[in-house]
């Protein structure tokens, strides 16, 4: 296993468009956690799952932002309707669940024109 | 309650210097501190972390010191070399599913 990946690493868009990120954790790992970063910030929790499921989201995740993990492999983040502000760099992560070590991904960089 | 305070903003060290890095919390259900390193258009990289049961942690040339009355953890890099040059950032949590709070980050530069 390699760590964390996700896909795309980059993303342009329009705003108005609607885009989708995956993240794929490492194998063993039941716990996704997503995070943004803006420029020049620490990243911000947005939301996590434990298995399939969506246990905690941040106030930062506005109703416009929805995430899955149906199979508690992989997860999607999906953003509608973007806006010039949701432009910053996604990170996913990947946690044991008996665990607090966080082992993250290289993240996907959306800009919103 | 939720913040932790990273300082400074950023750093220059001269090579074969040590580096230090300080962060402060409010939240004492907090019980797991880690540091991650950032180079630009990556993923945080864990480099190494400490719980409050301890007062200090070494691995390799990271050391984290821990204050637990005062609040307080710092990263010390030794003999800090240009390839640490990065962005180092702190972070903590607690039981309420290991969610990370992350401080604002410090610039680091090790000037050859």
């Amino acid at each position: 296993d390699t760590g964390v990946s996700q896909d795309p690493r980059h993303k342009i868009t329009k705003r108005g468009q609607n885009v989708t990120f995956r993240c794929d954790p490492i194998s063993e790992h039941n716990r996704l956690y997503w995070y943004r970063q803006t420029l020049g910030q620490g990243p911000e929790f947005l939301t996590y799952f434990q298995n399939e499921a969506q246990l905690e989201k941040s106030r930062l995740l506005s109703d416009r932002f929805s995430a899955e993990r149906p199979k508690g492999s992989f997860s999607t983040l999906e953003i509608q309707r973007t806006e010039q502000g949701d432009s910053a760099m996604y990170l996913c992560a990947s946690s044991s669940w008996d665990d607090n070590e966080q082992f993250f991904g290289p993240g996907t960089r959306l800009t919103v024109l | 309650q939720q913040q932790v305070k990273q300082s400074p903003q950023s750093l220059i060290v001269q090579k074969g210097g040590i580096s230090i890095i300080n962060c402060a919390y409010e939240n004492t259900a907090f019980d797991y501190f880690p540091w991650y390193q950032q180079f630009p258009g990556k993923g945080p990289a864990l480099l190494i972390a400490i719980r409050p049961d301890v007062s200090e942690k070494k691995e390799g040339r990271f050391t984290i010191s821990f204050n637990k009355s005062a609040k307080q953890f710092s990263l010390h890099i030794m003999d800090s070399q240009p390839g640490d040059s990065a962005t180092y950032f702190c972070a903590a949590s607690g039981t309420w599913g290991n969610k990370l709070v992350f401080g604002a980050g410090t610039i680091l530069r090790v000037k050859s």
